[in-house]
């Protein structure tokens, strides 16, 4: 079973770029997140969605960062434009909304801006 | 979602049980109690949840006091992989979102 599939891996781009992140969750999960990593702030939610629709975008930092999810096995983490502070690493996670189930992490994309 | 209380840091020799202890005490009746852990690199991966029995599965136990207002995990046999940074994370159930603490950086001794 493939788990939460992530791309790019790695991201480095230059101030005032446009990046975008994308995600593929586990089939048959209907709930999907994004996550922020850094050192200084640790790990936190941006945004998730239950069938596609966005739930939760309070941890969206500004209106430089959206996200959609255009079907059940896509989304998109969009920042635009690009600021060195934005250097850290996202996650993508899915799950079966409603119950206690679990979350499943992706591999992560480290994001550098220059 | 209720707060937690970790240790920053705890060591355990490599074949020897790791004990890693969370305090939520102020805990509500319908949380779970959920740890994961995050390995130098990697998202982080599920280990054990439980709301008010102990649990156990291949990669550990989970104790809940009887008060529910702190609990413990056991690594059994520790083992150099299990370096990484332990969360333990109070989640009402129903409840969607996941809210990460600062942890436990275990390190496994040789």
């Amino acid at each position: 079973d493939a788990g939460v599939i992530q791309s790019p891996r790695h991201e480095v781009t230059e101030m005032g770029q446009e990046v975008t992140l994308r995600c593929k969750p586990i089939s048959g999960h209907n709930s999907l997140f994004w996550y922020r990593q850094t050192m200084m702030r640790g790990l936190e939610l941006l945004i998730y969605f239950n069938n596609n629709v966005p739930i939760d975008d309070s941890g969206m930092p500004e209106d430089r960062f959206s996200a959609k999810m255009p079907n059940a096995s896509f989304s998109t983490l969009k920042i635009q434009p690009s600021e060195p502070r934005d250097s850290a690493v996202y996650f993508c996670a899915s799950t079966l909304a409603g119950g206690v189930d679990t979350q499943y992490f992706g591999p992560g994309t480290r994001l550098t801006v220059l | 979602d209720a707060k937690t209380t970790q240790p920053p840091s705890m060591d355990c020799a490599e074949g020897r049980a790791a004990n890693l202890p969370c305090n939520h005490s102020t805990i509500s009746g319908n949380e779970y109690v959920y740890w994961y852990r995050q390995i130098h690199s990697q998202g982080p991966q599920y280990i054990i949840h439980g709301l008010k029995n102990n649990e156990t599965n291949e990669m550990a136990s989970l104790i809940i006091t009887e008060d529910r207002k702190s609990s413990t995990l056991i690594l059994p046999h520790a083992t150099l992989r299990d370096t990484a940074v332990y969360y333990c994370i109070v989640r009402e159930g129903g409840n969607e979102k996941l809210t990460f603490g600062t942890g436990t950086r275990l390190t496994i001794i040789p």
